[in-house]
């Protein structure tokens, strides 16, 4: 049974480009939620996706957008890069809407630097 | 607003010792509450949840973890540390209507000493 999977791995951009990172939930899983987490620091909630839309948001700018596909995979877009965007980005899947059990199920993350 | 404080950045214990880890909470209704753990170079892992019901919860890997609402405090402990415990921990707490949005502490480095 795969667990949850992100692409790519590792990657590097300059100030000011764009980047999308891609992210597969666990089999069964049909709600994904992505995170950034700074060096030292603790992951921080950008927005969860259900159905296809948006249904939470955390304290990110409009720079950071998503999408989520019809078999459930999402994406991470990331527009007008800046070196503070520098981070590991996770995504989580969970059961539908979240569940009442709150478990999320991470991937290993993919790796930005922004120079 | 809702917040996780963990206290102590890096925590360092010899082989077979105690390992207690930190964790006090502000909510604004009684929150689930979670400990998660990462390895260098991997995502998070769950270790426990506190949801409702029993306040002292047990997970995996011999940790476990009790809810005190008096204290807002969910400390995670562990009898005897193991070399492979070495690792990063996260407290997290969640809203019980808010599925996906978890707020973590800062983490807590932990070492063990042979």
């Amino acid at each position: 049974d795969a667990g949850v999977t992100q692409s790519p791995t590792h990657l590097i951009k300059t100030r000011g480009q764009q980047v999308t990172l891609r992210c597969s939930p666990k089999s069964g899983h049909d709600t994904v939620s992505w995170y950034q987490q700074a060096l030292g620091q603790g992951p921080q909630f950008i927005f969860q996706y259900y159905e296809e839309e948006e249904r939470q948001r955390g304290n990110f700018p409009d720079r950071f957008s998503g999408h989520q596909f019809p078999n459930y995979s999402s994406e991470l877009n990331v527009n007008a890069l800046l070196l503070g965007d520098s981070a590991l980005y996770l995504c989580a899947s969970s059961e539908t809407g979240g569940a009442n059990t709150g478990e999320l199920f991470f991937g290993e993350g993919s790796r930005l630097t922004v120079l | 607003a809702q917040s996780v404080t963990q206290l102590g950045s890096h925590v360092s214990v010899s082989e077979g010792a105690l390992v207690l880890l930190r964790c006090n909470y502000s909510s604004s209704v009684p929150p689930y509450l979670f400990w998660y753990v990462q390895y260098p170079n991997q995502g998070l892992q769950l270790l426990l949840k506190y949801t409702t019901g029993a306040t002292l919860v047990k997970g995996i890997n011999g940790f476990e973890a009790e809810f005190k609402k008096s204290e807002t405090s969910f400390h995670l402990t562990k009898p005897s540390a193991h070399m492979s415990d070495a690792a990063e921990y996260f407290c997290a707490v969640r809203k019980p209507n808010q599925g996906g949005k978890l707020i973590f502490g800062q983490g807590t480095e932990l070492s063990v000493k042979p």
